[in-house]
């Protein structure tokens, strides 16, 4: 079946390293969203998208993250100099609408900094 | 912020018995959803309720909404060991264009 995919699963980084985590939405979902996951608690929102727009980025910090989603590519979330509290499992989700329906999660990367 | 609070934080129970986890919200919502999340998984959808729906049903799960009290719960009837998980609710705050997750209940079926 249709399935939101994420690469890689697993990624460790040393403490002011680059990390690059890649989202391939479903085809046809026009809204994706990153969501950070610590320690199995919560789910914090980072950003989303309509198509290739940002539509809410009011959960990204502002200085080292940043993301994309361009056309005919995997959508991407990047961590410059990352730091130790970046580590967490970061997910994606695609959706159809942002509100009326709910949403495919990937599996996530875990995003180990040491 | 956080939106969602789950109640209980984790939840054990025999197998066959029936899970009951709550959920308390802070604003005006356009609806409700519950998701379950397996170990080292990613989130999967179960159910959605809009704010103008009391209750609603799918297979073994029933999952109530109480708008003036802020509050849903989710039953899961007839539980199985492939029940465990942790379950989460999240809500789609009026005005609002993304879901927001509480932290989550571990539920645990026992054998």
């Amino acid at each position: 079946g249709e399935e939101v995919a994420q690469t890689p699963k697993h990624l460790v980084r040393g403490e002011g390293q680059k990390a690059k985590l890649y989202c391939a939405p479903i085809k046809g979902h026009s809204y994706v969203f990153w969501y950070q996951q610590v320690l199995k608690n919560e789910f914090k929102f980072l950003i989303s998208f309509q198509n290739e727009n940002v539509f809410d980025e009011t959960g990204m910090p502002k200085e080292r993250f940043s993301a994309k989603c361009l056309p005919n590519s995997p959508c991407s979330l990047e961590i410059q100099a990352t730091k130790l509290e970046d580590s967490a499992v970061y997910f994606c989700a695609s959706s159809q609408l942002v509100r009326e329906g709910g949403y495919t999660f990937g599996s996530g990367t875990r995003l180990t900094v040491v | 912020s956080q939106q969602g609070e789950e109640d209980p934080q984790a939840l054990s129970i025999q197998e066959g018995e029936n899970a009951t986890m709550n959920c308390s919200y802070k604003t005006s919502i356009n609806n409700l959803q519950w998701y379950r999340q397996n170990s080292g998984r990613g989130l999967v959808h179960l159910i959605l309720i809009r704010s103008n729906e009391r209750e609603k049903h799918s297979g073994r799960l029933r999952v109530t909404l109480d708008t003036s009290k802020k509050s849903s719960s989710l039953l899961i009837t007839a539980s199985r060991a492939a029940d465990t998980a942790s379950y989460f609710c999240a809500t789609d705050a009026y005005r609002d264009d993304k879901i927001i997750f509480g932290k989550g209940t571990r539920l645990h079926i026992l054998p």
